[in-house]
């Protein structure tokens, strides 16, 4: 069964490093997104993306971050320079072309663990 | 907006017992309602939805939900739950865009 991976499991970082966070969608889908839950915390929206640009994104989604398909399989997510807040758990998700548009399901990678020292 | 509360941060049950996960939501808009699962050390699995229809809906592992609209609430149940229904559970809303709004999530465990 197709599904959405993610790496690196976990990586911990440096205040102020610069962190790239890699996902790779369900091959024939369309839409992807990213999704953060920091610890004890709501999973929270941070953006989405479609036919290779933003379609909606987060007031969390400053300048920090960035989002990037940079070929046909892999979907990134950048930190340009972390911060203490920006531990958390990263969700990437996928789901397929179609109508209603509405309603597509997402499938969720399981996750990369951030942690910022 | 929409916003998604779930009061009960974990929930411990033993083996055969029933079980509810109580999931309230608000929204100005009509909503797509979506309990998801996840098992340690992995993603997020959607576990059943309600889009329109009738208000009860069923997973494949004996979950159900109910949607009620004058109570703006979508819980979850099992009348009798295994070990391996073990995980955290997200309810989610989805309004007029893509974005899911979830939950924070509730933990159960199933104790033999």
């Amino acid at each position: 069964e197709p599904e959405v991976t993610q790496t690196p499991s976990h990586q911990v970082t440096q205040m102020g490093q610069e962190v790239i966070l890699r996902c790779v969608p369900i091959s024939n889908h369309l839409y992807f997104y990213w999704y953060r839950q920091i610890l004890g915390q709501k999973v929270e929206f941070l953006v989405s993306f479609y036919n290779n640009e933003i379609s909606e994104k987060s007031e969390i989604f400053d300048d920090q971050f960035s989002v990037e398909r940079p070929d046909g399989s892999n979907f990134t997510l950048k930190i340009r320079s972390t911060k203490l807040e920006d531990s958390a758990m990263y969700f990437c998700a996928s789901s397929p072309s179609g109508t209603p548009r509405t309603y597509n399901e997402q499938f969720f990678g399981p996750g990369t663990r951030l942690t910022v020292l | 907006a929409q916003s998604v509360t779930q009061l009960d941060s974990q929930v411990p049950v033993f083996e055969e017992a029933p079980v509810e996960l109580r999931c309230n939501y608000s929204s100005s808009v009509s909503v797509y309602l979506f309990w998801y699962v996840q098992y340690p050390n992995q993603g997020l699995q959607l576990l059943l939805k309600y889009l329109s229809g009738s208000t009860l809906v069923e997973s494949i592992n004996g979950f159900e939900a109910e949607f009620n609209k004058s109570q703006t609430s979508f819980h979850l149940r099992k009348p009798s739950v295994h070990i391996s229904d073990t995980a955290e559970y997200f309810c989610a809303v989805k309004g007029d865009t893509d974005k899911l709004i979830f939950g924070t999530g509730t933990r159960l465990q199933v104790f033999p």
